[in-house]
């Protein structure tokens, strides 16, 4: 069966600094593989997303992703973190030929000033 | 949250009451979605729609229904039946179904039955 874990529930880290939220899938195929962000009483918005190619992925508001076959996992990065980052992440997996997206569980996001 | 509209964005309801959340879409896309969001449960899939008047049935589709007679259009109904409907309801939709495109979210209504 398809699935998502983030393993952490939050992470922390001072404005300026780099950041990772962290994410790994277990899939029986190729995936395809998401970032999404949300904000407090919002709906997800798209960041970015993996398909076929270069592992190393970018998308909206300076971040980024790598996908890493041999250890099935999609990070999500950002060389400096602002305050204005602070969200709720969602990684979520999805195989070619079907119709759903499979979300993990969200990790919150606090970045410090 | 651009081109999805979700309404109301609060929704207060007495136990036994259905209720209906609206959905509407003006990005011409095929595929819409309904998704439950829990807190630290991630979302789920309610049920979903590739194509005007056909839907399938997603991961907790016990007491939902869904129309899709419209292709900017998919209602999403709580009953009766559903018996936690306290939630934070999302519609999402895709150009289409296919795998590789991502999902637009609506801004979200959220539910509260007593």
């Amino acid at each position: 069966a398809q699935s998502v874990a983030q393993p952490e529930d939050q992470v922390n880290v001072a404005e300026g600094n780099p950041l990772t939220v962290k994410c790994t899938y277990s899939v029986s195929g190729n995936p395809y593989l998401f970032w999404y962000v949300q904000y407090p009483n919002r709906g997800l918005q798209f960041l970015l997303k993996y398909i076929t190619g270069d592992n190393l992925v970018k998308g909206s508001y300076g971040f980024e992703a790598e996908f890493n076959k041999s250890q099935t996992s999609f990070h999500l990065k950002k060389p400096s973190a602002l305050v204005s980052d602070s969200a709720l992440y969602f990684c979520a997996v999805s195989l070619y030929n079907t119709d759903k997206l499979i979300f993990g569980t969200g990790t919150r996001l606090q970045v410090f000033p | 949250d651009g081109g999805i509209t979700q309404s109301p964005k609060y929704l207060f309801r007495k136990e036994g009451q259905n209720v209906t959340l609206s959905c509407e879409q003006n990005l011409n896309h095929d595929a819409m979605y309904w998704y439950r969001q829990d807190p630290g449960q991630g979302l789920r899939l309610i049920y979903y729609s590739q194509i005007v008047n056909d839907f399938q049935k997603g991961d907790i589709a016990e007491g939902y229904s869904v129309s899709r007679e419209k292709k900017e259009s998919f209602p999403l109904t709580v009953t009766s039946a559903q018996k936690n409907p306290t939630a934070f309801y999302l519609c999402a939709s895709s150009l289409t179904s296919g795998s590789s495109y991502e999902q637009y979210f609506g801004p979200g209504t959220r539910l509260t039955v007593t």
